[in-house]
């Protein structure tokens, strides 16, 4: 168990559709990231956020938001779902940022646009 | 993040040592190694890290070479658990932006 709590497990919705995934991270962790894995793109940053600011940004569509609470905990929105956002949301937390960064990932919330 | 290249997949028979190489020629002084494996769509798993001393812990050890252009992830005893894809990662010294560059790794299968 890494520490890092992903809700839901599993999302299943239709095109155009909107949903919010939700990340805890571990005790103490300030950082917070959110991947994409899917199947003909493999692991993809998408953004950080380290202590409720932006820090980082992948390629995350427009489409797609995130922020991160005062109490740490940070949300993934996905709006106007297309086939093609189909794949699996990591989030992973860690306590540094700089050089030395070990990231802790959830266990991931597996989307399926219908 | 600096490039990295690993074989596209190994077997290793259960019980034996497990040897992942991973060139990171263009590796600068300061940026470390880090190994992650991802067990069949689970969240990737840290394993270890060093910056040019080899490393050990209760998962494996790290063998970096003198010169840190390359470096060897060991699995002491291998067991059917440890069948997942090994991702080999020198994220760019780059403060502001951790993200961590996964590329396609080294797909290991333990051969019972």
């Amino acid at each position: 168990d890494s520490g890092v709590t992903q809700t839901p497990k599993h999302l299943i919705t239709a095109t155009g559709q909107r949903v919010t995934l939700r990340c805890s991270p571990r005790s103490g962790d300030l950082s917070v990231y959110w991947y994409q894995q899917s199947l003909d793109q493999g692991l993809q940053f998408l953004i950080q956020y380290y202590n409720g600011e932006e820090r980082a940004k992948g390629n995350i569509l427009e489409r797609f938001s995130a922020q991160q609470f005062p109490d740490l905990h940070s949300e993934l929105n996905l709006s106007s779902l297309e086939l093609g956002d189909s794949a699996l949301y990591f989030c992973a937390s860690s306590v540094n940022v700089g050089v030395k960064n070990i990231q802790y990932f959830g266990a991931g919330t597996r989307l399926s646009v219908l | 993040d600096a490039k990295t290249t690993q074989p596209t997949s190994m077997d290793c028979a259960e019980g034996r040592a497990a040897n992942l190489p991973c060139n990171h020629s263009t590796i600068s002084g300061n940026e470390y190694v880090y190994w992650y494996r991802q067990i069949h769509s689970q969240g990737p798993q840290y394993i270890i890290h060093g910056l040019k001393n080899n490393e050990t812990n209760e998962m494996a050890s790290l063998i970096i070479t003198e010169d840190r252009k390359s470096s060897t992830l060991i699995l002491p005893h291998a067991t059917l658990r440890d069948t997942a894809v090994y991702y080999c990662i020198v994220p760019r010294t780059n403060f502001g932006n951790e993200k961590l560059t996964f590329g396609t790794g080294t797909r290991l299968t333990i051969i019972p």
